[in-house]
C-alpha cells in the first residue's frame, strides 16, 4: 500500500542552525502539507502546497519556514534559524486532491538544543 | 471561538467491549470530518471519514455518527482490542475559507484493558 515518507526519522540540532525535513509524497498525490505537534498537544496545521506553490500557511509559519518540491517526489520543509520552540514533531501529509482524507508520514522529531 | 474538540481526554475500557469517542464542532459550515488514530511515536492513522451530507458511515468494526444539530461527531468501536490503543483525533475541513487544511481536536487517550 503506498504511504508517506519521512526522512530523517529524528534530528537533534542547534539553536539559529538550518534544518531540512523531508518527505515523499504518495505518488499521484497532488496537494502536499506539513503539520507539527509539540509533545503532547495537538496537531497543528503549518502549510499547504499545490502546483508549485503554497496554498495556504497558518501563523506558525513565519518567514523562517520555506517549503519546496525540488524535484517530482520530494517535499521539504527548511527552518532557516531554528529555535528551541521549533522542537517538535514534523508530520508530512498528502492528498490526491483539496477536501479529501490526508495521508500522514510518520513524522520527524525534531529537538533544538 | 471555531475550535474541534474533545469531550473526554482519556478513555479506559475492557478488551471485547465496546468504544465511544466524542468530539464537538464549534462551526456549523464545516464539511468534512476525519477520525485519525495516532499510536505513540507515530503519524495520524486515516481511519474513517464522513461528510457533512451525511448522519452515519460505517466501516470494519467502526462506525461514525454526525449530529449535526448539536455539532457533535463521534467514533464508536465494536469489540474493542488491545491493539486500539491510541490517542484519537477528530479533524475537520471547511469549505471557504479553506479545503486544504486540516483542523484537529485535542485528542482522547483510549486504553483497553486485557
Amino acid at each position: 500500500e503506498p504511504e508517506v515518507t519521512q526522512t530523517p526519522s529524528h534530528q537533534v540540532t542547534q539553536m539559529g542552525q538550518e534544518v531540512i525535513l523531508r518527505c515523499v509524497p504518495i505518488s499521484n498525490h497532488l496537494y502536499f502539507y506539513w503539520y507539527r505537534q509539540i509533545l503532547g498537544q495537538k496537531v497543528e496545521f503549518l502549510v499547504s502546497f499545490y502546483n508549485n506553490e503554497i496554498s495556504e500557511k497558518s501563523e506558525i509559519f513565519d518567514d523562517q519556514f520555506s517549503v519546496e518540491r525540488p524535484d517530482g517526489s520530494n517535499f521539504t520543509l527548511k527552518i532557516r534559524s531554528t529555535k528551541l520552540e521549533d522542537s517538535a514533531m514534523y508530520f508530512c501529509a498528502s492528498s490526491e486532491v483539496a477536501g479529501v482524507t490526508q495521508y500522514f508520514g510518520p513524522g520527524t522529531r525534531l529537538l533544538v538544543l | 471561538g471555531e475550535s474541534v474538540g474533545l469531550h473526554l481526554p482519556t478513555l479506559s475500557v475492557q478488551e471485547g467491549d465496546n468504544s465511544i469517542i466524542n468530539c464537538a464542532y464549534s462551526n456549523s459550515a464545516s464539511d468534512y470530518f476525519i477520525w485519525y488514530k495516532q499510536e505513540s511515536g507515530k503519524g495520524p492513522q486515516f481511519i474513517i471519514d464522513i461528510r457533512s451530507n451525511m448522519d452515519k458511515r460505517q466501516g470494519q468494526r467502526v462506525t461514525v455518527l454526525l449530529n449535526k444539530t448539536v455539532k457533535h461527531l463521534s467514533l464508536q468501536i465494536a469489540a474493542t482490542q488491545p491493539g486500539d490503543s491510541a490517542v484519537y483525533f477528530c479533524a475537520e475541513t471547511r469549505p471557504g475559507g479553506s479545503n486544504y487544511k486540516l483542523t484537529f481536536g485535542k485528542g482522547t487517550l483510549l486504553t483497553v484493558n486485557p
